[in-house]
């Protein structure tokens, strides 16, 4: 079974530092996608940042960065310059390529606090 | 563009009631998926619908159903509930166009059940 794992429950970052969030997944698969969706307080769901398993380029949005292990079955992401504005549940998701659009695997998510 | 709605957003029952929960999906979206989350379990995949029929279903009892309407909203039915089906319901809208699984989720804030 895919199974996706956020070992961090809780995590905390000084205003304008850079932090990392891990992620670990399982899947026999060779081509699939990988996520990171962030909840803020308000509840809302948002995608953060996508990456495809074929690309071997890290994907990047911003202040967002991931650094994808393909072989390593791992998928970090740093936010860089961290803003208030980040402080959120974080989860990490994956979905087979050409499987149903609609389920994704999430992990347990992380906390993260954003200290003024 | 108004993005996804869910009613209610919060709602108490007992024990052995049913409920049902509805979410209108961004303009343009056929697929509709929805997700129980708890503190315990996290995001969990309910079922996905696109064009009016499920084509995928999570490992949940027959209590939980849904369906989905020509205007692509989607209603999500739980009967005979229990305590364990407390939770935040989330759902879910995309594109899905010609079957790509691309992976982006555009998420509802919620329906939070308490059963009682």
């Amino acid at each position: 079974a895919q199974t996706v794992t956020q070992s961090q429950p809780e995590m905390s970052v000084q205003e304008a530092e850079t932090v990392t969030l891990s992620c670990t997944y399982d899947t026999s698969e060779s081509d699939y996608y990988l996520f990171w969706y962030k909840q803020p307080p308000s509840r809302q769901m948002i995608l953060v940042i996508r990456q495809e398993a074929y690309k071997q380029q890290n994907a990047t949005e911003n202040r967002f960065s991931v650094n994808f292990q393909k072989a390593a079955k791992s998928f970090s992401l740093k936010i860089s310059d961290s803003q208030l504005g980040d402080a959120a549940m974080y989860f990490c998701a994956y979905t087979p390529w050409g499987g149903s659009q609609g389920n994704l695997i999430f992990g347990k998510g992380t906390k993260l606090s954003v200290k003024p | 563009k108004a993005g996804v709605t869910q009613t209610p957003r919060y709602l108490i029952k007992t024990r052995g009631q049913q409920v049902t929960l509805s979410c209108s999906p961004i303009s343009g979206h056929r697929s509709v998926s929805w997700y129980q989350q708890t503190p315990g379990q996290g995001l969990q995949f309910l079922f996905e619908y696109f064009s009016e029929t499920q084509r995928n279903k999570g490992n949940f009892p027959g209590r939980f159903s849904g369906r989905q309407f020509s205007n692509s909203r989607s209603e999500m039915n739980v009967s005979t509930l229990e305590l364990g089906d407390s939770a935040l319901y989330l759902c879910a809208s995309s594109l899905a166009t010609g079957g790509l699984n691309t992976g982006e989720l555009f998420f509802g804030e919620g329906s939070r059940l308490t059963v009682l």
